[in-house]
């Protein structure tokens, strides 16, 4: 069946840390890929996307992102993580079937110690 | 700030009532979804409506339906409503469908459902 998976449940790392969250997607054909985080009692703000171009994504507040597309993979990175940072990430992705929804990995969890 | 705007911000409700949610899109947006976060489904793809018609169903129940008003803004309508709908309902909108042109999905802050 066509997914999304976010191996990691639970993250915890102390400031200044380096993060890595996977994402690896089953879905066919071209795909629009997306990271999301969701701080505690916010809603979804978008972290980054990728449509097409060069496979490594900048996002806002110091994530990358990116693309391998023989791994089926768009792993989310920061070189160095903060106590704000923590917060629920979640990756989606567009299968571009001709609808233009998104289908959610279950989040990754993240806890930055200070 | 998304611009996407939901209504109520959090609603208590009994079981087998029947509750409606509100979404304004962005301004400009002619799309809008509909997904819903529960603890145990995680974040679900419900419906998307593109300029007040139907365009893709998701895990959406029978008890549950939608619709996108000539004004853009979309009603999500629960019913018969059970213990396990209790749940975080977001709403999102984008510009257009997709399909390769890299319309940006914007969420609102959700609605909080629950259901005693």
């Amino acid at each position: 069946a066509q997914s999304v998976s976010q191996h990691n449940h639970h993250v915890i790392l102390s400031e200044a840390a380096s993060l890595e969250l996977g994402c690896n997607y089953s879905y066919g054909g071209t795909v629009n890929l997306f990271w999301y985080v969701q701080y505690p009692g916010q809603h979804l703000q978008l972290l980054l996307k990728y449509f097409s171009g060069d496979p490594l994504v900048k996002g806002i507040k110091g994530f990358e992102a990116e693309f391998i597309k023989s791994k089926f993979s768009f792993n989310l990175r920061k070189p160095s993580v903060q106590w704000s940072d923590t917060a629920e990430y979640f990756c989606a992705v567009n299968p571009q079937t001709g609808a233009n929804n998104l289908f959610f990995g279950t989040g990754t969890r993240l806890t930055v110690i200070p | 700030d998304s611009g996407v705007t939901q209504t109520p911000k959090h609603l208590i409700t009994a079981t087998g009532q029947r509750v409606t949610l509100r979404c304004s899109p962005r301004s400009g947006d002619l799309s809008v979804y509909w997904y819903q976060q529960s603890l145990d489904q995680g974040l679900q793809f419900l419906i998307h409506y593109y300029n007040g018609e139907e365009r893709a169903k998701g895990n959406i129940l029978e008890r549950f339906s939608a619709q996108q008003f000539p004004d853009l803004h979309s009603e999500l309508n629960l019913s018969s409503l059970e213990l396990g709908d209790s749940a975080l309902y977001f709403c999102a909108s984008s510009v257009g469908l997709g399909e390769g042109l890299g319309n940006t999905i914007y969420f609102g802050e959700g609605s909080w459902l629950t259901v005693v």
